[in-house]
């Protein structure tokens, strides 16, 4: 198994500038996340979702939105580019367990907006 | 609000000592905790968990303990070695209809061969 993969690994957009970060898990899980993790900081949940067809927001949503059409794919996208959103992205997934919440993490996609 | 921190930002040791990242959380309602290890340009990796109903959990060379009385949360590293050296992060679950963890903002740990 892959596991989490991310594209792209690095991407520099200008202000009001639009992209796609892609998502793509091959463990058959149901839970998927998007997190952003500023310098110095922890991870902040953007969104998540619990199925395919299935997204809600996390704790930072503003300025982004996300699309669950299969189980294997998580795409995040972001619309006018802000340089409040210079980031590294993390996407991750995890099973339905009961005895344990671990999630799976992608290598990220470091975004800077400028 | 909900919190994870964390009291050291940086730790430092020298290589075969062992090491103590500590982690402070404020939601009583969590019941389970996770230790994540990042080495630089990557992202979190497992390395050991822990359920709300269990005071300690032993891994190869990690020790989870954890102390719901000051809502405490600690990893122990033995015998530390310079591949060890990463941010480590603590994460606090709780089931709100998915699985939600939070995470603390990371301790850098530092091992000097």
């Amino acid at each position: 198994n892959a596991g989490v993969t991310q594209t792209p690994k690095f991407r520099i957009l200008k202000i009001g500038q639009s992209m796609t970060l892609q998502c793509t898990q091959d463990m058959n899980h149901n839970y998927m996340y998007w997190y952003r993790q500023d310098p110095g900081m922890g991870l902040k949940l953007i969104y998540y979702s619990v199925g395919a067809g299935i997204t809600d927001k996390g704790e930072v949503p503003n300025g982004y939105n996300v699309s669950r059409s299969t189980t294997e794919d998580f795409p995040l996208r972001l619309e006018l580019a802000a340089p409040s959103q210079t980031s590294v992205y993390f996407c991750a997934s995890s099973p339905l367990r009961v005895s344990s919440y671990e999630q799976y993490f992608g290598p990220g996609t470091r975004l800077t907006v400028t | 609000g909900e919190s994870v921190g964390l009291h050291l930002p940086t730790l430092s040791v020298q290589e075969g000592d062992n090491s103590i990242i500590n982690c402070a959380y404020s939601n009583s309602a969590s019941d389970y905790f996770i230790w994540y290890k990042q080495e630089s340009g990557k992202g979190p990796q497992f390395i050991i968990d822990i359920r709300s109903n269990m005071d300690k959990r032993q891994g190869q060379r990690v020790t989870v303990l954890l102390n719901k009385t000051v809502k405490h949360l600690s990893l122990q590293i033995a015998a530390t070695q310079p591949g060890d050296s990463a941010v480590y992060f603590c994460a606090e679950g709780e089931n709100t209809g998915f699985q939600k963890l939070v995470f603390g903002t990371g301790t850098r740990l530092l091992v000097s061969p």
